[in-house]
């Protein structure tokens, strides 16, 4: 059973249409969730970290936030330069250990 | 430098081939992990160093060897893969095994023949 959970797998979007990504999450003692954005043929790149819920991070067009079961990434006016495939990632402590688990990801693409 | 270099981008192999993947930080990280990225899929953990040492084996089969020589050089010894081991291997680092952000390479793309 997955623990991470990214829905939808695929997105498209007008230049300009808002929309929102989406992590739930099944994991107990969650110790933080992260997402990355991987463009094809390349390794993850970091973007944010959050500890617990209520918290929020912004940058640039991008605002992730955190509830009890699920992280919700937006995209504000989004532009063709940000299409990637946004991945989900949460650390749980598993004796001792905290290896982040990865969700399938969100492929977006941008149309200008 | 904030960088992880993986070297090479790209390999092709036989199934009787040995070869190498190297990757390279120098961040000061204790941390450096492997992972096998098929596509459309999430990155799957193979290995975990920290201090050098191996800290986890996601059982992974034997023909894939890590090592790390040192704080800076994690390498995947590959030897007798199938064509199903075909697939981008990742290395990452960070601080140290933790709750701690991981800064990924490029990836090495692996083609087994």
């Amino acid at each position: 059973e997955d623990q991470v959970t990214q829905s939808p797998e695929a997105l498209r979007l007008q230049e300009g249409e808002s929309s929102s990504l989406n992590c739930s999450y099944t994991v107990s003692g969650l110790r933080g969730l992260f997402w990355y954005r991987q463009d094809p043929g390349k390794g993850p790149e970091f973007l944010f970290t959050l500890y617990s819920a209520g918290e929020e991070k912004e940058k640039e067009r991008l605002k992730a936030t955190l509830t009890k079961k699920e992280s919700f990434l937006h995209i504000t006016a989004p532009k063709p330069e940000d299409s990637a495939t946004y991945l989900c990632a949460v650390q749980a402590e598993a004796g001792g250990s905290y290896i982040p688990t990865f969700g399938r990801g969100t492929s977006l693409i941008v149309h200008p | 430098d904030t960088e992880v270099t993986q070297t090479p981008k790209h390999l092709v192999m036989g199934m009787t081939n040995k070869k190498s993947l190297k990757c390279e930080q120098h961040m000061g990280h204790r941390a450096m992990y492997w992972y096998k990225q098929k596509a459309k899929k999430p990155p799957e953990l193979m290995f975990v160093y920290s201090y050098e040492k191996l800290s986890i084996n996601e059982s992974v089969p034997s023909r894939f060897s890590p090592e790390c020589p040192n704080s800076s050089l994690l390498n995947l010894h590959l030897h007798a893969l199938q064509p199903e081991d075909s697939a981008l291997y990742l290395c990452a680092s960070s601080p140290t095994q933790g709750l701690n952000v991981l800064t990924f390479g490029a990836g090495s793309r692996l083609t087994v023949l």
